[in-house]
């Protein structure tokens, strides 16, 4: 079983929609974990850490469900900007330097 | 603030021939240091991280090294590439403080994209 999975898309939306990302990962011992955003051909940067309680930011809502493994990205009013890949991901309990192990990432294509 | 440069942007390299790219952190003292790759279609391989100058941890077994010869400097080398080693690499850095990780994750360089032909 992989350590992070995500679905790879692409999910196609109109603008306005809202869409949600799903991500599991394996290990129950994983301490933080964070959605990234990649534009094509991009690094990756930062958009989100995720909190137990769940935490918002503007029109982005995260979640984690400790007990089933797996965290979610909610993007409401989606915009063309927000047309990316999404990559969950976590960091591992014992894992020395505490190094990210990522997803492979979820494509978003908002549609005008 | 801290930010991370990383060349050259891109590179095409013949089968066999040395690699090496450069990352530089500023802005801060005592990161933590990581390459990773990306090649097509496939998500975030870590390849090496450093602690410290000097200081270097492999994952993957393979014709890449690196260096960390001062503190905000991470090097990575190859000394015959293979088609293999084409990719997307990526520099990051994480503060030393645990807590600042916990929250805020990594922030990576722009990159290289490497092709060897």
């Amino acid at each position: 079983r992989k350590e992070v999975e995500q679905d790879p898309g692409p999910f196609n939306v109109p603008e306005g929609a809202t869409v949600a990302f799903n991500c599991t990962y394996s290990n129950s011992a994983s301490q933080s974990f964070f959605w990234y955003r990649q534009d094509c051909r991009k690094e990756p940067k930062l958009l989100m850490s995720v909190y137990s309680s769940g935490n918002e930011d503007g029109r982005f809502t995260a979640q984690l469900n400790r007990a089933s493994q797996y965290i979610s990205l909610l993007i409401r009013d989606s915009k063309l900007s927000d047309s990316a890949t999404y990559l969950c991901v976590v960091i591992l309990s014992g894992a020395g330097s505490y190094q990210l192990t990522f997803g492979k990432g979820t494509k978003l294509s908002v549609i005008p | 603030s801290q930010t991370i440069h990383q060349w050259p942007a891109t590179l095409v390299q013949p089968v066999g021939s040395p690699l090496s790219l450069e990352c530089t952190v500023e802005g801060t003292s005592n990161p933590n240091l990581y390459w990773y790759r990306q090649a097509a279609g496939r998500g975030l391989q870590l390849l090496f991280y450093s602690v410290g100058i000097g200081q270097i941890s492999s994952e993957v077994p393979q014709n890449l090294s690196a260096s960390r010869p001062q503190d905000r400097q991470f090097i990575l080398s190859s000394k015959k590439l293979l088609l293999s080693d084409s990719g997307f690499y990526l520099c990051a850095w994480r503060a030393f403080r645990t807590e600042t990780y916990l929250n805020y994750g990594y922030t990576f360089g722009s990159g290289t994209r490497l092709t060897v032909v």
